[in-house]
């Protein structure tokens, strides 16, 4: 199976700041990469699908890269409202697998 | 409107089967470019996928789990069913469905979630 290994596990950040997230899949997943956002006692929330492609209704400050093992998300400008954990997804061979979460924290 | 909604039971024995229920609207479980997923996240951890049923009934399951679920669906009730044989305390979780579209590969809309604990 496809582990995806989440980087850093948590951050520290103030209102405004550039944050990036990576993930990094044991093998291959061409752009098969989704992020998610979670806040506490709610459902994730689809942000990024296709590594670098905006879902619908999620602000331009997030944006994703990526492609192959190596992805990443950055939050351009962070607002009180993203302190929230994030998720990477694969989905490749429909064997979806998750990484073990940012928690994005207020500084 | 898309919507999915998970039930079941709340606490569950250990030893015993667990049989949740993901009632989804706003969407035909024949569309043959969306499936659902069944997602749990134990209380503090992360998301584990556990299995997803596309629109032709083709199943696929996580890999150290698969001998202890089964996914189904009943498209004429709109309902994809999970279910865990041989629950034990580690399998107390909140238990999400979710759906995806194969031209996404992603999960693009989610239940609220049922959390189901085990314990004797």
């Amino acid at each position: 199976d496809i582990q995806m290994t989440q980087s850093p596990s948590s951050v520290s950040a103030s209102v405004g700041d550039r944050v990036t997230i990576t993930c990094r899949a044991s093998q291959s997943i061409a752009s098969w990469l989704a992020w998610y956002q979670q806040k506490p006692g709610k459902a994730p929330k689809l942000l990024i699908y296709a590594a670098s492609s905006l879902q619908s209704g999620v602000p331009s400050r997030f944006s994703g890269s990526g492609s192959g093992t190596d992805f990443t998300l950055t939050i351009s400008s962070l607002q009180p409202e993203d302190f929230a954990t994030y998720y990477c997804q694969q989905a490749n061979s429909f064997l979806l697998t998750f990484g073990g979460g940012t928690k994005v924290e207020i500084k | 409107q898309v919507t999915l909604k998970e039930s079941g039971p709340m606490l569950v024995k250990p030893t015993e089967t667990l049989t949740l229920t993901c009632s989804v609207s706003g969407f035909s479980l024949s569309n043959d470019r969306m499936g659902v997923s069944w997602i749990r996240q134990p209380p503090g951890k992360a998301l584990e996928w556990l299995a997803h049923i596309f629109s032709n009934d083709e199943k696929s399951y996580n890999t150290s789990l698969k001998n202890r679920l089964t996914i189904s669906k009943d498209t004429s009730k709109s309902q994809v069913v999970l279910t865990m044989t041989n629950l034990d305390p580690v399998d107390t979780a909140s238990y999400y469905c979710a759906r995806m579209m194969s031209t996404l590969l992603a999960l693009d809309y989610w239940g609220q979630g049922a959390l189901v604990t085990v314990s004797s």
